[in-house]
């Protein structure tokens, strides 16, 4: 069983460039979401994806935008980049199903850094 | 605002005893509880899962869940220096629209001295 991988691992970028982040979930997951982990802080969620639909955005700004793909691959773009996007950006998949725990799987992580 | 609180620590705790980590969350209606342990400079893995009052172990790791009090607690036994980590505790507040999105507490340090 495949696990769920990112890439890629590291990045530097300047204020007000773009940015793709990938991920692929998980064997026989359909579910992804993705996470903003700053520095001694814990994840904080920025969306998630269901069957290639947006399902459910925490407190982020629209310049965060994601994608996900017939085989529930993922994107997660972000435009006009700020040094407070300087980050470990985490892709957790899943597979829910009613009445059973949605345990989250995540990947290695992309580490942004924003210059 | 729904929140998770965890004591950011660290704790200090010699090999071979018992580290006990505490979370509490506001939303009430919450389901579905987690806890991740995370190595520094590495992402979080999932350790344990609980959604039903009481006590669920798996090998060394016990949580607990009191639904009623709002509180989540894992009990790390036998403690190892590989347990030095950080804690994150996890919440699926209930959001009704069927988004399974997790909240996370700051996460509680764990050092296991030798």
């Amino acid at each position: 069983e495949t696990g769920v991988t990112q890439s890629p691992t590291h990045l530097i970028k300047t204020r007000g460039q773009q940015v793709t982040l990938r991920c692929s979930s998980q064997s026989g997951h359909n579910t992804v979401s993705w996470y903003q982990q700053a520095l001694g802080q814990g994840p904080q969620f920025i969306f998630q994806y269901y069957r290639e639909e947006e399902n459910g955005r925490g407190n982020f700004p629209p310049r965060f935008s994601g994608l996900q793909f017939p085989n529930y691959s993922s994107e997660l773009n972000v435009n006009a980049l700020e040094l407070d996007d300087s980050a470990l950006y985490l892709c957790a998949s899943s597979s829910p199903s009613p009445g059973v725990v949605n345990e989250q799987f995540f990947g290695p992580g992309t580490r942004l850094t924003v210059l | 605002q729904k929140e998770v609180e965890q004591n950011s620590g660290p704790l200090s705790v010699p090999e071979g005893a018992i580290a006990s980590l505490n979370c509490t969350y506001s939303d009430r209606g919450s389901q579905s509880f987690f806890w991740y342990r995370q190595y520094s400079g590495k992402s979080p893995e999932l350790i344990m899962s609980i959604y039903s009052n009481g006590d669920k172990e798996d090998g060394r790791f016990t949580a607990q869940l009191n639904k009623a009090s709002q509180y989540v607690s894992l009990l790390i036994r036998d403690s190892q220096p590989s347990d030095s980590a950080t804690y994150l505790c996890a919440v699926i507040p209930y959001s009704g629209a069927g988004s399974y999105q997790l909240t996370f507490g700051k996460g509680t340090k764990l050092s296991v001295i030798p």
